[in-house]
C-alpha cells in the first residue's frame, strides 16, 4: 500500500504571498490531519478532516483553512503568509474499523517564508 | 486540556547502552499513546502503540509501557545504536471520535560509536 504523500516537499514564499499545500492519503482512509511542526512549540494540530467535513480544528487563526475531496485527497492554504509561518508541515492519514486504529504521516512539507 | 511532557529534551549516550524516555500526559482519559521517531527535517514514523487498555508493546529492541492511572509512558531502547540517533516524539490519542494527536516537544537522542 502506498503511503501517505505530500506535495510540494519545499517551498518558498515571500511574506504576504499565500501557499497551497497538498496531502493524498493511504488509499482507503478517510481522516486527514494537518499539523504544524517549528522548532519552539514542536507539533501543534491545525485540523482534521472526515468525509470532505472540517470536524475538528486547533488553535491557529484564520488565515489557515484546509479542505478536504471526495477522494479524500486534502488541501489546506495559508494565506497572507507571515515569518513565523516557516515550518515543517506534516499530513497523517487515519482508519477506524471497529475499535483499531491506523494513523500514518507523511513525508511533510517544508515552508520557509522570507 | 491536555498537556504531554518528554524528558529529558536531549540524551547523548555510548553505543550499546540502554536506555529510558520518559513521556507524561495530564488527562488519563486517553484511548491510546503512540511513539514516533523523526529523523532531521523528515516525516514521522510510527514505533509502538499502545491502547489504553494495555500495558506494554514491543518491537525489536523496543518497549514502551503505559500506565494510565499516573499519565506515564516510557520508552526503552536495549543496546544503542548510532542508527537509533534521531528525535523520538511521544503523542497520546483522546477518548473522542477524533483523530487528533497531541505531542510532546521530543527527545534528542545522539547514540556515539
Amino acid at each position: 500500500k502506498a503511503g501517505v504523500t505530500q506535495t510540494p516537499r519545499y517551498l518558498i514564499k515571500t511574506r504576504g504571498q499565500q501557499v497551497t499545500l497538498s496531502c493524498s492519503p493511504i488509499s482507503g482512509h478517510r481522516s486527514v490531519s494537518w499539523y504544524q511542526q517549528t522548532p519552539g512549540q514542536g507539533l501543534q494540530f491545525l485540523f482534521e478532516y472526515f468525509s470532505e467535513t472540517q470536524r475538528n480544528k486547533g488553535n491557529f487563526p484564520g488565515r489557515f483553512s484546509g479542505r478536504q475531496f471526495s477522494n479524500s485527497r486534502s488541501e489546506m492554504n495559508v494565506s497572507t503568509l507571515e515569518l513565523g509561518d516557516s515550518a515543517l508541515y506534516l499530513c497523517a492519514s487515519s482508519f477506524w474499523q471497529g475499535a483499531a486504529y491506523e494513523q500514518y504521516f507523511g513525508p511533510g512539507t517544508r515552508l520557509t517564508v522570507t | 486540556k491536555q498537556e504531554v511532557t518528554q524528558i529529558p529534551a536531549a540524551l547523548s549516550v555510548p553505543e550499546g547502552e540502554n536506555l529510558v524516555l520518559n513521556c507524561s500526559f495530564t488527562d488519563s482519559a486517553i484511548y491510546n499513546l503512540q511513539w514516533f521517531r523523526q529523523d532531521p527535517g523528515k516525516g514521522l514514523t510510527s514505533l509502538l502503540l499502545i491502547q489504553s487498555s494495555q500495558r506494554e508493546q514491543t518491537s525489536g529492541r523496543l518497549n514502551a509501557s503505559l500506565d494510565k492511572s499516573s499519565g506515564r509512558s516510557t520508552l526503552y531502547i536495549a543496546a544503542s545504536q548510532p542508527g537509533d540517533s534521531a528525535t523520538y516524539l511521544c503523542a497520546v490519542k483522546e477518548n473522542s471520535g477524533y483523530s487528533t494527536l497531541t505531542f510532546g516537544k521530543g527527545t534528542m537522542l545522539l547514540v556515539s560509536p
